[in-house]
């Protein structure tokens, strides 16, 4: 799987839109981005993912860029509730739906009143 | 909803002893994966499982051992828990082939080995 580079911190207000940063800069045409975040105390949780376009979910959006190379993740309207570590990962299923994922350490967003 | 259960929230052991944690889902998934997270080390794979009775190592597989015998269950075993085995143990299941692959958490066991 291709190597992710997040900011380690980031601020936001609240209701602001909250912009998360990933670069994927050796990522395969096969590789999809997946976004994860995880809430204090509480298992990871999927965002959304992407291959080539940018989709958007009630949770979020993402921008892919044109070379596939880094992504963004975008809430709209942060809330106190959106303070989490937020994971990208890039990864394609193996021969035989084996998956492995690796998370790094990702990006804790806090969300400021 | 998906749903991924683990058997504790909150565990305490002594050094030596065998511990089991446990993890059922239920939404017929293939495949079943243990975790651990350590602070600034982030999440990593120790063993997962891609059918019943199949497993494979992860990427820190020392010092554990799993078992799945049905399904929905996948269980890890500390054979003799050690202190540096205290940590957040995670537990995941998804379905094979799919996409999106998405993998679906429990909400964690707090292993503190004494």
């Amino acid at each position: 799987d291709a190597k992710t580079t997040q900011p380690t911190s980031m601020d936001c207000a609240e209701g602001r839109a909250a912009n998360l940063p990933c670069n994927h800069s050796t990522i395969s045409g096969n590789e999809y981005v997946y976004w994860y975040r995880q809430i204090h105390s509480q298992g990871p949780q999927y965002i959304i993912h992407g291959l080539k376009n940018n989709e958007t979910n009630e949770m979020a959006s993402l921008i892919i860029t044109e070379d596939r190379k880094s992504s963004t993740l975008i809430l709209p309207h942060a809330t106190l509730r959106d303070t989490a570590v937020y994971y990208c990962i890039v990864r394609v299923i193996e021969a035989g739906g084996y998956q492995k994922v690796t998370f790094g350490i990702g990006t804790k967003l806090q969300v400021i009143p | 909803d998906v749903k991924v259960t683990q058997s504790s929230r909150y565990l305490v052991k002594r050094t030596g002893e065998k511990v089991f944690l446990e993890c059922v889902q239920d939404m017929d998934h293939e495949n079943m994966f243990w975790y651990r997270q350590d602070p600034g080390l982030g999440l990593r794979l120790i063993y997962f499982s891609y059918d019943v009775k199949m497993k494979e190592k992860g990427d820190i597989p020392e010092g554990y051992s799993v078992s799945r015998e049905k399904k929905e269950r996948f269980s890890l075993i500390l054979e003799s828990a050690s202190t540096n085995q205290t940590s957040m143990y995670l537990c995941a299941s998804s379905f094979s082939g799919k996409v999106p692959n998405i993998q679906y958490f429990g909400a964690g066991t707090r292993l503190s080995v004494l």
